[in-house]
C-alpha cells in the first residue's frame, strides 16, 4: 500500500521559516494537500492541489510538490502556528495520510 | 455557512456495532462528496472512505472493507458511518469531512466536530 512519510517533529523560532516535508513514491505525480490540527480540535485544510490556499488561510502558508517530496512552508512562523501537520494524497481512489509532524514554535 | 454536526460520544462493547451521524447544512448536500476519517488517541489521521452524496456511490479503505458502511439520507442532508465487529483498536475520534467537489480529491474542506467512540468491555 502507498505510504507517506513525514518527520515526527520540527522546531522553529518565531519569525523564522518552517519547512515540513512529506515523502512518497512519485508523490509529485499526485496532488498533495496539508492539514493543520491543534490539540483537541478538528483538522483544518491549509493547502490543497499542492500549492493552493483555501480562503481565510494566511499567505505565510505555501506548498510545493515535485519528485518524491511535497513541502509545506510557513514563512514568518507565529506562535499560533504550533500544531500537528498532516499531508494527504490519493493512491488511486484510496486516501492516504502521512504520519504527522509536530511543529514547535520555540 | 457550511456546518457539519456529528452525533454524540458512544461507548460500545467489543463485537458490537456503532453508527455515527453527520448532519450537513449551509450548502447543497448532493453537490459534494463526504469523507469519513478517524484518529486513534495519539495517532495519525486515517481515511476510512467516502460517499458521493449525489448518487450514493461509496469507496472504502481496504483495511476496513467489510466492516464499514457509509450511507446518506438526502432528505435529511445527513451521512452515516456504521462500523461493525468493533475491537479495542477502533477506539478513536471519528470525523466527517466535506470535499471541495462532488469528485473526491480534498478530504476535508470543512470538518465535523468529531465523535469519540470508545470500545471497552
Amino acid at each position: 500500500s502507498y505510504e507517506l512519510t513525514q518527520p515526527s517533529s520540527v522546531s522553529v523560532f518565531p519569525g523564522q521559516t518552517a519547512s515540513i516535508t512529506c515523502s512518497g513514491i512519485r508523490l509529485g505525480d499526485k496532488y498533495a494537500c496539508w492539514f493543520q490540527q491543534k490539540t483537541g480540535q478538528s483538522p483544518v485544510l491549509v493547502i490543497y492541489e499542492d500549492t493552493k490556499r483555501p480562503s481565510g488561510i494566511p499567505e505565510r502558508f505555501s506548498g510545493s510538490n515535485s519528485g518524491n517530496t511535497a513541502t509545506l512552508t510557513i514563512s514568518g512562523t507565529q506562535a499560533m502556528d504550533e500544531a500537528d501537520y498532516y499531508c494527504q494524497a490519493w493512491d488511486s481512489t484510496t486516501g492516504v495520510f502521512g504520519g504527522g509532524t509536530k511543529l514547535t514554535v520555540l | 455557512q457550511v456546518q457539519l454536526v456529528q452525533s454524540g460520544a458512544e461507548v460500545k462493547k467489543p463485537g458490537a456495532s456503532v453508527k455515527v451521524s453527520c448532519k450537513a447544512s449551509g450548502y447543497i448536500f448532493t453537490n459534494y462528496t463526504l469523507h469519513w476519517v478517524r484518529q486513534a488517541p495519539g495517532h495519525r489521521l486515517e481515511w476510512m472512505g467516502w460517499i458521493n452524496a449525489g448518487n450514493g456511490y461509496t469507496k472504502y479503505s481496504q483495511k476496513l472493507q467489510g466492516r464499514v458502511t457509509i450511507t446518506r439520507d438526502t432528505s435529511a442532508t445527513t451521512s452515516y458511518m456504521e462500523l461493525s465487529s468493533l475491537r479495542s483498536e477502533d477506539t478513536a475520534v471519528y470525523y466527517c469531512a466535506r470535499d471541495r467537489s462532488i469528485v473526491p480529491y480534498v478530504p476535508g474542506d470543512y470538518w465535523g466536530q468529531g465523535t469519540l467512540v470508545t470500545v471497552s468491555s
